[in-house]
């Protein structure tokens, strides 16, 4: 079983829908984050928290919220989806206990909002 | 903030040494040197990192120059499987965290 999860992997939305990633991991990592990839480029990062109770906007939080419900999981919202937010969106997790972080990624979430 | 600057594609044969480079010209004392390699359909991948010397690990090498503005991750024979977009990446991570710039990267393509 594939260690960082993402749910959905695809999702077609319309404009102003509410709508929400999650991610759920097996690692036993304390960190996690979310980003961003839109197409010919690389990623942004959306939000960290650093634990259940620390959560840390990144370079593009604006449109975005998160909820970080227990260590394994964290999810992404958009309240009011717009077409510039039609992205892949990836999940990561990390352990700070191993000094410096490497990072794990989850297979991405394919969003569209037409 | 300290960014790189990669080649937009290289291409190597099947089995033969390849060698991505990357400038940063602009690194501080505190970044280090991540490289992520991203597979088609697949989220990133690390392959390695460093700080100031050169470090192997069974996936590849990381020479960095002396004066660390720039470096060159070595794959030392190519595969089919690591036709991939190559990510160099600096990140702070005393400082500035949340400050983990993929840029666009470099697409390797293997020939057979």
């Amino acid at each position: 079983d594939a260690d960082v999860t993402q749910t959905p992997r695809n999702r077609i939305t319309k404009t102003g829908k509410r709508i929400m990633l999650e991610c759920s991991q097996t690692k036993g990592h304390d960190r996690m984050y979310w980003y961003r990839q839109d197409p010919g480029l690389g990623l942004r990062l959306i939000y960290y928290s650093f634990d259940v109770k620390d959560i840390n906007k990144g370079e593009i939080s604006d449109g975005y919220s998160v909820s970080r419900q227990a260590q394994a999981k964290f999810s992404l919202s958009l309240e009011s989806a717009i077409p510039n937010q039609t992205a892949l969106y990836f999940c990561a997790t990390s352990d700070s206990s191993g000094g410096v972080y490497e990072q794990y990624f989850g297979p991405g979430t394919r969003l569209t909002v037409t | 903030d300290a960014k790189t600057t990669q080649p937009n594609s290289m291409e190597s044969n099947e089995e033969e040494p390849v060698h991505l480079p990357c400038n940063h010209s602009t690194i501080s004392g505190t970044d280090y040197i991540h490289w992520y390699r991203q597979l088609p359909s697949q989220g990133p991948e690390y392959v390695i990192h460093g700080l100031t010397s050169n470090v192997n690990n069974r996936m590849a090498s990381l020479a960095i120059a002396e004066d660390r503005k720039s470096s060159t991750l070595i794959l030392h024979r190519a595969t089919l499987r690591d036709a991939a977009v190559y990510y160099c990446i600096l990140r702070d991570e005393v400082y500035n965290f949340n400050k983990f710039y993929f840029g666009s990267g470099t697409k390797l393509n293997v020939k057979p």
